[in-house]
């Protein structure tokens, strides 16, 4: 079964500075997705970034980009030039791509503040 | 653009009694998800369907039940709640069985 874990339970970052947040994973697959799920106080889950294994360039998404390590089944989120809006909690999540339907798996999250 | 409705958003329930969380997506995706989420932690998959009629167990399906009639409702019976069911309920629904999971609102259960 794969696992994912979230080693930060809480970070925080000044207003225009740039944070990074860690994820770890353990699958014996070689086919997956990755996530970044944010998740504001109206606990809405807003879909932050996405990586598939199989591509060796990083994803990015204006302010978000991640680092992809698959060798060492790492994938952090870098946030550049916080904002007061990217205060929310952080969720990693993993999702086979070789079984059709796969759940995702989630970390337990980080909760980011930022501070003004 | 409605995407994925949740009903309710918060409910109290007393031990022993049943409801139905609801779920509707107007996407016309095949894929749908129930979550839970308790407090602190990630989300945990309790049921999914991959079309009308097909329904599978998740990673923590005991206490509940679903229904897949039609493509776009998926509700989540609870029956006999009890407190280790107060937890956050979330459903999702995907277009493929790889694609993006897009989440509803949620719905904040108690159970007293």
């Amino acid at each position: 079964a794969q696992t994912v874990t979230q080693s930060q339970p809480e970070m925080s970052v000044q207003e225009a500075e740039t944070v990074t947040l860690s994820c770890t994973y353990d699958t014996s697959e070689s086919d997956y997705y990755l996530f970044w799920y944010k998740q504001p106080p109206s606990r809405q889950m807003i879909l932050v970034i996405r990586q598939e294994a199989y591509k060796q360039q990083n994803a990015t998404e204006n302010r978000f980009s991640v680092n992809f390590q698959k060798a060492a089944k790492s994938f952090s989120l870098k946030i550049s030039d916080s904002q007061l809006g990217d205060a929310a909690m952080y969720f990693c999540a993993y999702r086979s791509a070789e079984t059709s339907g796969s759940r995702l798996t989630f970390g337990e999250g980080t909760q980011l503040t930022v501070n003004p | 653009n409605a995407g994925v409705t949740q009903t309710p958003k918060f409910r109290i329930l007393k031990i022993g009694q049943s409801m139905t969380l609801q779920c509707t997506q107007d996407m016309n995706h095949n894929y749908m998800y129930w979550y839970r989420q308790d407090p602190g932690m990630g989300l945990k998959l309790i049921y999914y369907s991959v079309g009308a009629g097909i329904t599978d167990k998740g990673e923590v399906p005991n206490g509940y039940n679903v229904s897949r009639s039609t493509t776009e409702d998926f509700p989540l019976r609870l029956e006999l709640a009890a407190p280790s069911q107060t937890s956050v309920y979330f459903c999702a629904s995907s277009s493929t069985g790889y694609g993006i999971q897009y989440f509803g609102a949620g719905t904040r259960l108690s159970v007293l």
